[in-house]
């Protein structure tokens, strides 16, 4: 079964600072990839999906963009962090022509 | 699109009574159904799922029912116990087009099991 990391676990960020997170993937190959944010108390908003290398798509128009450089690797990334960027990040993973999505353990990221 | 909601938004029972959660989609396409829960500070985790040509599916003390005519979808947990504290997802599986599946999630429930 697939094993999903995210680094790091915390980051507490200045506004307008680079932001970039990172999510692994073990045990599939091929995978569907996702970035979701959580706001505190809240649901879950996908921010992007890939289905391949370099195939990305955007749901929520933002500071974020997301790049996928290898098959199982998927990063986040800003530029200029805003306050409204503080959350709980989470990459999440389908496996091979599975639909059943896993979740990595987060990145929780407050901006100050 | 597809547009999940659940209810209710908060829960507490006694510990070792019945727990119920409910979401609805409207999405006709959506054919399947997972259930999440997350502990505080972790990554949601899959705790059963179905799909729509099952009605329902029970696995120890966690069922889920299916009725796609009213496409409503519920989450029962029997025999609560203190750890089953933590809020539950509900989500609907729906065609995003070529191989993309995309999942939409309810807001949460935030179950509390009371000792």
């Amino acid at each position: 079964s697939q094993t999903i990391h995210q680094w790091p676990a915390t980051l507490v960020q200045p506004v307008g600072s680079p932001l970039s997170l990172e999510c692994t993937v073990e045990g599939t190959s091929n995978p569907n990839l996702y970035w979701y944010r959580q706001a505190a108390g809240r649901g879950l908003q996908l921010l992007f999906y890939s289905i391949g290398i370099d195939q990305i798509s955007s749901e929520v128009p933002q500071n974020l963009s997301a790049s996928r450089p290898q098959d199982r690797q998927f990063i986040l990334s800003s530029k200029k962090l805003l306050l409204s960027d503080s959350g709980f990040y989470l990459c999440a993973c389908t496996g091979g022509a599975g639909e059943t999505q896993y979740f990595g353990p987060g990145t929780r990221l407050l901006v100050l | 699109g597809e547009n999940v909601e659940q209810h209710p938004s908060t829960l507490s029972v006694q510990e070792g009574d019945s727990a119920v959660i409910k979401c609805t989609y409207s999405d006709s396409a959506s054919n399947y159904f997972p259930w999440y829960k997350q502990e505080l500070g972790k990554g949601p985790q899959l705790i059963i799922d179905i799909r729509s040509n099952v009605g329902e599916k029970k696995d120890q003390r966690i069922a889920v029912t299916l009725n796609k005519t009213a496409k409503h979808f519920s989450l029962h947990i029997t025999e609560t116990q203190p750890e089953d504290s933590a809020v539950y997802f509900c989500a609907a599986s729906w065609p995003r087009g070529g191989s993309a599946r995309q999942l939409t999630f309810g807001s949460g429930t935030q179950l509390t099991v009371l000792p």
